[in-house]
């Protein structure tokens, strides 16, 4: 069965510090791998993908995410948290359509 | 522009009403997406269009009836809800529908089912 982990429900992190998210998947293939972000009452933003080619995966708002095979994982990261980034965050490998992950709240005290 | 717009933004409806909701994309995109989300939980595929011609049906309830008039507009029709139904109505889009494609996503239309 497919299927994606977040294994974090929330994440508490200082403002200036460096952020993870974690997300690890199970999935038959090579799967092409997602980030979205969700701000409170609004749709989903894209933020980064995986297709091919380099491991580290640059994206929209500082954002960036390691694929690592072996562990089939697909972490989400930023070096320097800003208050703006407290949001909900989905994993979403895609087999055929999106999967989603449950989310982790992201929250960045200042 | 990578603009997907959804209205209304927000629906009160009794259990036999009939609404629609609607969703609009100008980026040319053929393919269209309804997700169903709840309360800080991911979204739940609903349906997919490609090139206006259902693609796939995630075993949704027939009181959900999706139409896609053209490329741009994409309708959910409802009719018949339960308050279960309640949730946040997401809509998106992308070039194809074909793997490994970016999905743009709408605002989403918040449903109530009294």
């Amino acid at each position: 069965a497919q299927s994606v982990a977040q294994p974090e429900d929330q994440v508490n992190v200082a403002e200036g510090n460096p952020l993870t998210v974690k997300c690890t998947y199970s999935v038959s293939g090579n799967p092409y791998l997602f980030w979205y972000v969700q701000y409170p009452n609004r749709g989903l933003q894209f933020l980064l993908k995986y297709i091919t080619g380099d491991n580290l995966v640059k994206g929209s708002y500082g954002f960036e995410a390691e694929f690592n095979k072996s562990q089939t994982s697909f972490h989400l990261k930023k070096p320097s948290a800003l208050v703006s980034d407290s949001a909900l965050y989905f994993c979403a490998p895609y087999p055929g359509k999106l999967i989603f992950g449950q989310g982790t709240e992201l929250s960045v005290k200042p | 522009d990578t603009e997907v717009t959804q209205t209304p933004k927000h629906l009160v409806m009794g259990m036999t009403n009939k609404k629609s909701l609607k969703c609009e994309q100008h980026m040319g995109h053929r393919a269209m997406y309804w997700y169903k989300q709840k309360a800080k939980k991911p979204p739940e595929l609903m349906f997919v269009y490609s090139y206006e011609k259902l693609s796939i049906n995630e075993s949704v309830p027939s009181r959900f009836s999706p139409e896609c008039p053209n490329s741009s507009l994409l309708n959910l029709h409802l009719h018949a809800l339960q308050p279960e139904d309640s949730a946040l109505y997401l809509c998106a889009s992308s070039q194809e529908g074909t793997s490994g494609e970016t999905q743009y996503f709408g605002p989403g239309t918040r449903l109530l089912v009294l």
